[in-house]
């Protein structure tokens, strides 16, 4: 089993919000890791958008907008990337990480399709 | 501003070594808590981490292909070399370095555009 699951897909439309998740393996406590999230757009390279440990212990990458978000659902044992106010242009993969036995591991990643 | 830019051979054959080399601007790996990292995507596939190394020279690989994978760094020309022994076709893919740091919480928060690496015969 994969140490991190995303969806392969989500559509949502524009103006609306689009929750991302990324769950962690059984046995692996969302509490205790930090998520990162990375936006990949059509060829070209991902590109760093935050990373979400608590409320208190947050950051986002620079010169992203703050209507991209991060969060976690315990209950769910997972991270939470949350896009508010979509527009076409956050048509993207989007992938989530974790350092896992100090090694980094990415999930498989979520097409989001605006429209 | 930081910059990473990766170079290397576009076709490699089965069962070749690949050496990958990322040259880096706007910071130096001998800057405490600073690192380089690796990581590849296959054509219509996720991203899959390599290999990452510190400024202290401490090195991390991925479990499933440390046996093939080496990771060095030359300080003073601002590089870092990755080697991959024994290619596969399915080694075929966009090769990535990135930038870490821990006052990023070691997000790779800078990418270089990729270099496509073809293994075929």
């Amino acid at each position: 089993q994969a140490v991190l699951t995303q969806p392969s897909s989500l559509s949502a439309s524009p103006g609306a919000s689009a929750s991302l998740t990324c769950t962690l393996r059984s046995g692996i406590n969302v509490g205790t890791y930090r998520i990162y999230w990375y936006q990949q757009k059509a060829g070209s390279p991902p590109q760093y958008l935050l990373t979400y440990m608590s409320d208190s212990n947050k950051q986002q990458g620079s010169g992203v907008p703050s209507r991209f978000s991060g969060s976690k659902d315990a209950s769910a044992n997972a991270g939470i990337l949350l896009i508010s106010g979509l527009q076409s242009e956050d048509e993207a993969d989007y992938y989530c990480m974790t350092w896992h036995n100090s090694a980094s591991v990415f999930g498989g990643g979520t097409k989001l399709t605006v429209l | 501003q930081i910059t990473l830019k990766e170079s290397g051979p576009t076709l490699v054959k089965p069962t070749q070594t690949l050496t990958l080399t990322c040259t880096f601007s706007g910071f130096s790996l001998r800057t405490s808590g600073v690192g380089v990292g690796w990581v590849r995507q296959p054509p219509g596939k996720a991203l899959e981490w390599l290999s990452l190394i510190y400024w202290d020279d401490d090195k991390r690989y991925s479990p499933s292909l440390e046996s093939r994978l080496t990771i060095t760094k030359d300080t003073s020309k601002n590089q870092v070399v990755l080697t991959m022994t024994n290619m596969d076709p399915l080694d075929t893919a966009t090769y990535y370095c990135t930038h870490t740091a821990a006052y990023g919480e070691y997000a790779f928060d800078v990418w270089g555009q990729g270099t496509m690496v073809i293994v075929s015969s």
